[in-house]
């Protein structure tokens, strides 16, 4: 019944490491977003991928790129990990982009970097 | 570009109140604002959205929100407040990409 989810819920890693987020959609959207969170709960978007176009936020650092091997799924790969990669990231989707579509959240991956 | 603004970090008030989360928004265009919720550890969930179809919009919950263009403001109401209000509170614009641009969050308290 899920609409969107994540794995994993916690991911606790070290410092450089590499990690991946996977994020899966059942609700037959064609747009994805990855969204970050930070310590003071400020959502910033990171990503958005409508199967043929990513669109990345120009602050993202290259270290972070999404992977969508279908359309149902936009999985998030982060390279050398850095302490303030810690966040909870949260993965969303809509319809196809261009107007007022509702975005549906996924319930979050907290990630801490040690 | 588009941005939001919340006024007050904090809210609480008394189970059964008025409750009152400001929102004023910037966009070079005409906006489309949302309210979501989140609640402690979980996910963000919509609470309602404006579309330009009608200034006053009622969500989920017993929310609603008035948008005020001479205000450049979305605030979200709802008449009483219940306990299980309490959580995180945001104010959203998007751009003609659908990409949500939210402000700071407002957490809600609910005094029993």
């Amino acid at each position: 019944d899920t609409a969107v989810s994540q794995t994993p819920k916690y991911l606790v890693t070290q410092m450089g490491n590499d990690k991946s987020i996977k994020c899966e959609q059942n609700l037959g959207h064609d747009t994805m977003y990855w969204y970050k969170q930070d310590s003071k709960k400020f959502l910033k978007i990171m990503f958005s991928y409508n199967n043929k176009e990513l669109i990345i936020n120009e602050t993202v650092p290259n270290r972070f790129s999404p992977k969508s091997p279908d359309k149902a799924h936009l999985n998030l790969h982060i390279n050398s990990l850095e302490l303030g990669d810690s966040a909870v990231y949260f993965c969303a989707s809509s319809q196809v982009a261009g107007g007022p579509k509702t975005q549906y959240f996924g319930p979050g991956t907290r990630l801490l970097v040690l | 570009a588009q941005s939001v603004t919340q006024l007050g970090s904090h809210v609480s008030v008394s189970e059964g109140a008025l409750v009152l989360l400001r929102c004023n928004y910037s966009s070079s265009v005409p906006p489309y604002l949302f309210w979501y919720v989140q609640y402690p550890n979980q996910g963000l969930q919509l609470l309602l959205k404006y579309t330009s179809a009608a200034t006053l919009v009622k969500g989920i919950n017993g929310f609603e929100a008035e948008f005020k263009k001479s205000e450049t403001s979305f605030h979200l109401t709802k008449p009483s407040a219940h306990m299980s209000d309490a959580a995180e509170y945001f104010c959203a614009v998007s751009d003609q990409a659908n990409n949500l641009f939210f402000g700071t969050g407002t957490r809600l308290t609910v005094i029993p």
